[in-house]
């Protein structure tokens, strides 16, 4: 599996509170992504970069904000959780040279 | 925007049996990804098309891109229990197409 590692991998918090995910990469590839998985919907794109200091919004990024000050390092913040955030949210990085897409584990996100 | 359609979206087969599901895009596509997600998993890449009418197989996986590159289908021949998962097709889409727009995947499951 690429370098690519997800925390926390499991979290449970309130409505109301911020929550940030991490994802890590030890790859150096350019781009990388956010996605959220939920039953019916498949996999959606929350926003993605494409270098440091470089992101872009997705398919369904309101209510979401990422910062990327390092190249192995995508952070991905729930400014104030809401119910509708629940969900299972993959990072993904892609090699620069190849349109394939690694998928790290997931952290499982669960907002009361 | 891009829509990538699949079907269908459960199949269950008795083991040794063939599955097949098929995925279509609302546009033209560049390429064609499919993945494999086992449950509690991860998405994991299994193979690009690129060529118009391009046939691949992998094992008992086989994967076609159609003629006019806007439908892909994976077929596995004799399923085991070891094939069960959701498989998930994939476009990209966007300037430099950087985003990967997903299917809503089909879930097989392998009665034993």
């Amino acid at each position: 599996d690429a370098g690519i590692t997800q925390s926390p991998r499991h979290k449970v918090t309130e409505t109301g509170t911020p929550v940030t995910l991490r994802c890590h990469q030890t790859e150096n590839h350019r781009y990388m992504y956010w996605y959220r998985q939920d039953p019916g919907h498949g996999l959606r794109l929350i926003h993605y970069s494409y270098g440091v200091k470089d992101t872009d919004k997705g398919e369904v990024s309101d209510g979401y904000s990422v910062s990327r000050s390092k190249t192995e390092d995508f952070l991905l913040t729930l400014e104030s959780a809401t119910s509708s955030q629940t969900s299972v949210y993959f990072c993904a990085i892609r090699p620069d040279t190849y349109n394939e897409q690694f998928f790290g584990p997931g952290t499982r996100l669960t907002v009361l | 925007g891009q829509q990538v359609m699949q079907i269908p979206q459960y199949q269950h087969v008795q083991e040794g049996e063939d599955f097949t599901t098929y995925c279509n895009s609302s546009t033209t596509l560049s390429n064609i990804q499919w993945y494999k997600q086992r449950p509690g998993g991860h998405p994991v890449f299994l193979i690009q098309l690129v060529k118009s009418g391009e046939v691949k197989k992998q094992k008992r996986l086989t994967f076609q891109f159609g003629e006019a590159k806007k439908n892909s289908s994976l077929h596995i021949t004799a399923t085991q229990t070891t094939d069960v998962g959701t498989y998930f097709c994939a476009g990209p889409w966007g300037a430099g197409s950087y985003q990967l727009t997903f299917g809503k995947g089909t879930k097989l499951s392998v009665i034993p």
